[in-house]
Protein backbone atom coordinates (compact mmCIF):
# COMPACT_ATOMS: atom_id res chain seq x y z
CA UNK A 1 0.00 0.00 0.00
CA UNK A 2 1.40 3.34 -0.65
CA UNK A 3 2.22 5.70 1.78
CA UNK A 4 1.38 9.25 2.26
CA UNK A 5 1.69 11.03 -0.92
CA UNK A 6 3.07 14.28 -1.28
CA UNK A 7 3.62 17.20 -3.92
CA UNK A 8 5.68 18.84 -5.43
CA UNK A 9 8.97 17.34 -3.42
CA UNK A 10 10.81 20.51 -3.99
CA UNK A 11 9.74 24.19 -4.92
CA UNK A 12 11.76 27.50 -5.31
CA UNK A 13 9.79 30.22 -5.48
CA UNK A 14 9.94 34.37 -5.11
CA UNK A 15 8.96 36.34 -2.84
CA UNK A 16 5.40 37.30 -3.48
CA UNK A 17 4.22 34.26 -5.07
CA UNK A 18 1.21 31.67 -4.69
CA UNK A 19 2.76 28.25 -2.97
CA UNK A 20 0.33 25.06 -3.14
CA UNK A 21 1.86 22.02 -1.25
CA UNK A 22 -0.25 18.70 -2.19
CA UNK A 23 -1.11 15.99 -0.13
CA UNK A 24 -2.36 12.43 -0.57
CA UNK A 25 -3.02 10.43 2.61
CA UNK A 26 -3.27 6.79 3.55
CA UNK A 27 -6.64 5.46 2.15
CA UNK A 28 -8.51 4.90 5.25
CA UNK A 29 -7.28 7.03 7.72
CA UNK A 30 -9.43 9.98 8.93
CA UNK A 31 -7.16 12.53 10.16
CA UNK A 32 -4.67 14.78 8.35
CA UNK A 33 -1.68 16.64 9.85
CA UNK A 34 0.15 19.56 8.05
CA UNK A 35 3.30 20.12 9.76
CA UNK A 36 6.13 22.82 9.45
CA UNK A 37 9.89 21.68 10.18
CA UNK A 38 13.19 24.44 10.63
CA UNK A 39 16.24 24.43 12.42
CA UNK A 40 14.94 26.98 14.16
CA UNK A 41 11.65 25.88 15.52
CA UNK A 42 11.97 22.27 15.04
CA UNK A 43 8.73 20.33 14.13
CA UNK A 44 5.03 22.00 14.36
CA UNK A 45 1.63 21.51 13.95
CA UNK A 46 -0.11 23.63 11.63
CA UNK A 47 -3.45 22.32 11.09
CA UNK A 48 -5.59 19.36 11.40
CA UNK A 49 -8.50 17.76 10.17
CA UNK A 50 -10.53 14.90 11.48
CA UNK A 51 -12.69 13.07 8.58
CA UNK A 52 -12.13 16.24 6.64
CA UNK A 53 -13.29 18.77 8.90
CA UNK A 54 -10.15 21.35 10.27
CA UNK A 55 -10.21 20.69 13.85
CA UNK A 56 -7.46 23.16 15.23
CA UNK A 57 -5.73 25.30 12.91
CA UNK A 58 -4.05 27.47 15.58
CA UNK A 59 -0.75 26.93 14.51
CA UNK A 60 -1.23 28.55 11.58
CA UNK A 61 1.48 31.15 11.35
CA UNK A 62 -1.10 33.69 9.83
CA UNK A 63 -3.60 34.53 7.09
CA UNK A 64 -1.30 34.13 4.58
CA UNK A 65 -2.10 30.52 4.99
CA UNK A 66 -4.60 28.41 4.51
CA UNK A 67 -5.10 25.05 4.15
CA UNK A 68 -8.15 22.53 2.62
CA UNK A 69 -9.75 19.18 2.11
CA UNK A 70 -12.11 18.65 -0.08
CA UNK A 71 -12.23 15.10 0.28
CA UNK A 72 -10.95 11.95 2.40
CA UNK A 73 -7.57 12.06 -0.03
CA UNK A 74 -7.06 15.65 -0.63
CA UNK A 75 -5.61 18.43 1.03
CA UNK A 76 -3.85 21.57 0.12
CA UNK A 77 -1.62 24.23 1.88
CA UNK A 78 -1.32 27.08 0.36
CA UNK A 79 0.46 29.94 1.11
CA UNK A 80 0.31 33.40 -0.62
CA UNK A 81 1.90 35.80 -0.49
CA UNK A 82 5.37 33.79 -0.15
CA UNK A 83 8.03 34.91 2.22
CA UNK A 84 11.62 34.30 2.19
CA UNK A 85 10.95 33.26 6.20
CA UNK A 86 8.21 30.64 5.15
CA UNK A 87 11.14 28.31 3.95
CA UNK A 88 11.34 25.10 5.42
CA UNK A 89 10.11 21.39 5.01
CA UNK A 90 6.66 21.06 5.38
CA UNK A 91 5.26 17.46 5.97
CA UNK A 92 1.97 16.28 5.87
CA UNK A 93 0.64 13.09 8.08
CA UNK A 94 -1.91 10.68 8.40
CA UNK A 95 -3.20 8.63 11.14
CA UNK A 96 -6.44 5.83 11.90
CA UNK A 97 -6.79 7.35 15.62
CA UNK A 98 -6.50 11.03 14.86
CA UNK A 99 -4.06 12.77 17.11
CA UNK A 100 -3.96 10.15 19.96
CA UNK A 101 -2.79 7.32 17.00
CA UNK A 102 0.30 6.21 14.94
CA UNK A 103 1.16 9.20 12.19
CA UNK A 104 2.51 8.27 8.94
CA UNK A 105 4.30 10.96 7.45
CA UNK A 106 4.89 11.73 3.72
CA UNK A 107 8.43 12.52 2.53
CA UNK A 108 8.10 16.34 2.74
CA UNK A 109 8.18 19.39 0.74
CA UNK A 110 11.35 21.25 0.56
CA UNK A 111 10.26 25.17 0.22
CA UNK A 112 12.60 27.87 -1.01
CA UNK A 113 11.20 31.28 -0.91
CA UNK A 114 13.86 33.77 -2.26
CA UNK B 1 5.00 23.97 26.24
CA UNK B 2 7.83 22.54 23.88
CA UNK B 3 8.93 19.70 25.56
CA UNK B 4 12.65 19.73 26.41
CA UNK B 5 14.90 16.43 25.47
CA UNK B 6 18.19 15.62 26.87
CA UNK B 7 20.87 15.31 25.91
CA UNK B 8 21.01 17.50 22.39
CA UNK B 9 23.14 15.20 20.96
CA UNK B 10 25.05 11.67 22.13
CA UNK B 11 28.10 9.96 20.03
CA UNK B 12 27.77 5.91 21.30
CA UNK B 13 29.77 3.42 19.95
CA UNK B 14 28.13 0.37 18.24
CA UNK B 15 26.76 -2.19 21.11
CA UNK B 16 26.34 0.80 23.60
CA UNK B 17 23.33 2.16 25.48
CA UNK B 18 21.76 5.27 25.17
CA UNK B 19 18.88 6.70 27.33
CA UNK B 20 16.98 9.87 25.67
CA UNK B 21 14.34 11.72 28.07
CA UNK B 22 11.39 14.22 27.64
CA UNK B 23 10.07 16.66 30.03
CA UNK B 24 7.49 18.59 30.29
CA UNK B 25 5.93 21.44 32.04
CA UNK B 26 2.35 20.52 31.72
CA UNK B 27 0.72 17.61 32.44
CA UNK B 28 0.42 14.69 29.71
CA UNK B 29 -1.65 12.51 28.67
CA UNK B 30 0.32 10.70 26.18
CA UNK B 31 3.82 10.32 24.61
CA UNK B 32 4.61 9.86 21.05
CA UNK B 33 8.48 9.19 20.27
CA UNK B 34 9.40 8.87 16.33
CA UNK B 35 12.80 8.52 14.53
CA UNK B 36 14.09 11.16 11.70
CA UNK B 37 17.25 10.17 9.60
CA UNK B 38 18.90 13.06 8.14
CA UNK B 39 16.97 14.04 4.46
CA UNK B 40 13.93 11.50 5.87
CA UNK B 41 10.39 11.95 7.08
CA UNK B 42 10.21 10.98 10.84
CA UNK B 43 8.49 7.72 11.82
CA UNK B 44 7.11 6.15 14.35
CA UNK B 45 8.43 4.23 17.41
CA UNK B 46 5.88 4.14 19.72
CA UNK B 47 3.00 5.54 22.02
CA UNK B 48 2.90 5.45 25.81
CA UNK B 49 -0.32 6.41 27.66
CA UNK B 50 -0.36 7.87 31.84
CA UNK B 51 -0.29 5.38 33.74
CA UNK B 52 3.18 4.97 33.48
CA UNK B 53 3.35 1.69 31.28
CA UNK B 54 6.52 0.78 29.50
CA UNK B 55 6.52 -0.31 26.26
CA UNK B 56 9.22 -2.10 24.37
CA UNK B 57 10.10 -2.34 20.16
CA UNK B 58 12.79 -4.85 20.09
CA UNK B 59 15.99 -3.18 21.88
CA UNK B 60 14.09 -0.19 21.81
CA UNK B 61 11.53 0.49 25.02
CA UNK B 62 10.44 3.47 26.70
CA UNK B 63 8.35 4.93 29.83
CA UNK B 64 6.55 7.40 31.11
CA UNK B 65 6.44 8.92 34.60
CA UNK B 66 2.73 10.66 34.46
CA UNK B 67 3.72 12.64 37.77
CA UNK B 68 7.03 13.51 36.85
CA UNK B 69 5.65 14.72 33.23
CA UNK B 70 8.50 12.76 31.90
CA UNK B 71 8.75 9.94 29.22
CA UNK B 72 12.34 8.25 28.54
CA UNK B 73 13.55 6.40 25.57
CA UNK B 74 15.96 3.46 26.42
CA UNK B 75 18.21 1.66 23.42
CA UNK B 76 20.23 -1.22 24.78
CA UNK B 77 22.81 -3.01 22.41
CA UNK B 78 22.82 0.32 19.82
CA UNK B 79 23.14 -0.74 15.85
CA UNK B 80 24.23 1.21 13.34
CA UNK B 81 20.63 1.53 12.58
CA UNK B 82 20.24 3.56 14.94
CA UNK B 83 21.39 6.42 14.14
CA UNK B 84 19.03 9.90 13.38
CA UNK B 85 17.28 12.39 15.47
CA UNK B 86 14.18 11.39 18.36
CA UNK B 87 12.03 13.24 18.89
CA UNK B 88 8.74 13.06 21.67
CA UNK B 89 6.28 14.30 20.79
CA UNK B 90 3.59 15.18 23.74
CA UNK B 91 -0.30 14.94 23.89
CA UNK B 92 -1.78 17.24 26.83
CA UNK B 93 -4.95 16.11 26.23
CA UNK B 94 -6.18 17.67 23.15
CA UNK B 95 -4.71 15.27 20.76
CA UNK B 96 -2.57 17.98 19.05
CA UNK B 97 1.32 16.82 19.52
CA UNK B 98 3.89 19.29 20.35
CA UNK B 99 7.16 18.17 19.45
CA UNK B 100 10.48 17.99 21.55
CA UNK B 101 13.33 20.10 20.46
CA UNK B 102 15.20 16.18 19.05
CA UNK B 103 18.13 14.26 20.40
CA UNK B 104 20.67 13.46 17.39
CA UNK B 105 22.13 10.14 17.79
CA UNK B 106 25.27 8.73 16.02
CA UNK B 107 26.31 5.30 16.28
CA UNK B 108 30.06 4.65 15.60
CA UNK B 109 31.40 1.35 14.41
Amino acid sequence: DAGVIQSPRHEVTEMGQEVTLRCKPISGHNSLFWYRQTMMRGLELLIYFNNNVPIDDSGMPEDRFSAKMPNASFSTLKIQPSEPRDSAVYFCASSLKGGRGEQYFGPGTRLTVT
Amino acid sequence: QQPVQSPQAVILREGEDAVINCSSSKALYSVHWYRQKHGEAPVFLMILLKGGEQKGHEKISASFNEKKQQSSLYLTASQLSYSGTYFCGTDFGNEKLTFGTGTRLTIIP
